[in-house]
């Protein structure tokens, strides 16, 4: 069964680092590219950016870029995203979503379960 | 960065009644447009994708059409079990964008 399955909630205090990860199993991760998106509390989805496992040659959106850093250890078919510095604005939903086929313009059918993330004095 | 302007943002609609979304993207994206339902508490889940081509799995009264600027989601004869949010996503440009959203609530 192919699958993504992302760590579990963070409560984190402004200021603090962060990294949270999306498992893939049942495909051949380094094919596939996996993007992530976010979803702030009762809003809509926002696509954060992209990374190619194989290479990991990745896009950022503007409104993120040198926000937040995404990556891959083919190793162990994990993609990541990560803050050096988190913000109050940070807190939402993180989901990592897998598109359909190879192409990383297809739609996203395979997506992660969300990580929820609460920055919070 | 190319926007996607939904339309409605909230319908209420009866159940066997035909629901119509829209989606206009401020310029032109070919077919590079996919739809997505999402219900309270669950991820998204992928619908139509290149602006009408079928997913497995979706029930057939889901359908999609439109090329260029403007794309509609059409779910013919809706069911309880619609009730959702619904998405519109281009990845035509980088960076890949949302539409705001449209909620289908069932009278």
């Amino acid at each position: 069964e192919v699958q993504l399955v992302q760590s579990g909630a963070e409560v984190k205090k402004p200021g603090e680092s962060l990294k949270i990860s999306c498992k893939a199993s049942g495909y051949s991760f380094s094919r596939y590219w996996i993007g992530w998106v976010r979803q702030m509390p009762g809003k809509g989805l926002e696509w954060m950016g992209i990374i190619y496992p194989g290479d990991s040659e990745t896009r950022y959106s503007p409104s993120v870029q040198g926000q937040v850093t995404i990556s891959g250890d083919k190793s162990i078919t994990t993609a990541y995203l990560q803050w050096s510095s988190l913000k109050a604005s940070d807190t939402a939903m993180y989901y990592c979503a897998r598109p359909s086929s190879i192409a990383a313009a297809d739609g996203f059918d395979i997506w992660g379960q969300g990580t929820m993330v609460t920055v919070s004095p | 960065e190319i926007v996607l302007t939904q339309s409605p943002d909230f319908q209420s609609v009866t159940p066997k009644e035909k629901v119509t979304i829209t989606c206009r993207a401020s310029q032109s994206i070919g077919s590079s447009l996919h739809w997505y339902q999402q219900k309270p508490d669950q991820s998204p889940k992928l619908l139509i994708k290149y602006a009408s081509q079928s997913v497995s799995g979706v029930p057939s009264r889901f359908s999609g059409s439109g090329s260029g600027t403007d794309f509609t989601l059409t779910i013919n004869s809706l069911e309880a079990e619609d009730a959702a949010t619904y998405f519109c996503h281009q990845s035509s440009s980088l960076p890949q964008t949302f539409g705001q959203g449209t909620k289908v609530e069932i009278k």
